[in-house]
């Protein structure tokens, strides 16, 4: 079965400083990785995922995450937060055989809160 | 076609009461997937299809829940006799089943409270 463990319920941080979403997964099987931003009172949006190939995925608004094989972990991080980047993050996973039903397990989300 | 839509967004009922949500995919996306959120946790995936076969339903919490998608387009997802431990946010995702990308697109989710 698979699992996935946020560490962090709640990450407060002040605006322009580093910030760091931890993830770790357990799987018995590869799988693909994802991070999902929901804003409040919204659905999920995806922020980036990770596949195959390089272990560095980055979104188009400056978090990346890696891929850690043998830590089993996809931490998301950011150089430099915004107020904007203030929301729940939910960290993902899914078998990545061909033929799976593709459902997500999810980790039980980490609350960023950027602070002026 | 800019996404996944559902429908209602918030829904109050009392308990016992049935209620019925609806789920419009994007248009191509022939997998849809339903999803429950509780206050302080991540989604909980109950059930999907593919076209209009209902894949896997094991996972539906109990008897009071079912779900069709009788065309293979949109989807509804039905709670009899609701119970205030069913008061949750329930979200929709379709994506192609053919795709490597695996990602699945969320709808905005549908919020019931039972009183």
């Amino acid at each position: 079965a698979q699992s996935v463990t946020q560490l962090d319920s709640q990450v407060p941080v002040f605006e322009e400083a580093p910030v760091e979403l931890r993830c770790n997964y357990s799987s018995s099987v590869s799988v693909y990785l994802f991070w999902y931003v929901q804003y409040p009172n919204q659905g999920l949006q995806l922020l980036l995922k990770y596949l195959s190939g390089s272990t560095l995925v980055e979104s188009i608004n400056g978090f990346e995450a890696e891929f850690n094989k043998s830590q089993t972990s996809f931490h998301l991080r950011k150089p430099s937060v915004h107020i904007s980047d203030t929301a729940e993050y939910f960290c993902a996973v899914t078998h990545s055989y061909g033929g799976s039903q593709g459902n997500l397990i999810f980790g039980k989300g980490t609350k960023l809160s950027v602070k002026p | 076609d800019t996404g996944v839509s559902q429908d209602p967004r918030h829904k109050i009922t009392k308990r016992g009461q049935n209620v019925t949500f609806r789920c419009d995919p994007i248009s191509e996306h022939n997998r849809l997937y339903w999803y429950r959120q509780t206050l302080g946790q991540g989604p909980e995936f109950l059930t999907y299809f593919q076209n209009e076969a209902q894949l896997e339903k094991s996972r539906l919490l109990s008897d009071r829940f079912s779900a069709e998608r009788p065309k293979g387009s949109f989807s509804t997802l039905e709670i009899q006799r609701t119970e205030q431990g069913d008061s949750a946010m329930y979200l929709c995702a379709s994506r192609r089943a053919d795709s490597v990308y695996n990602e699945q697109f969320f709808g905005p989710g549908t919020r019931l409270t039972v009183l």
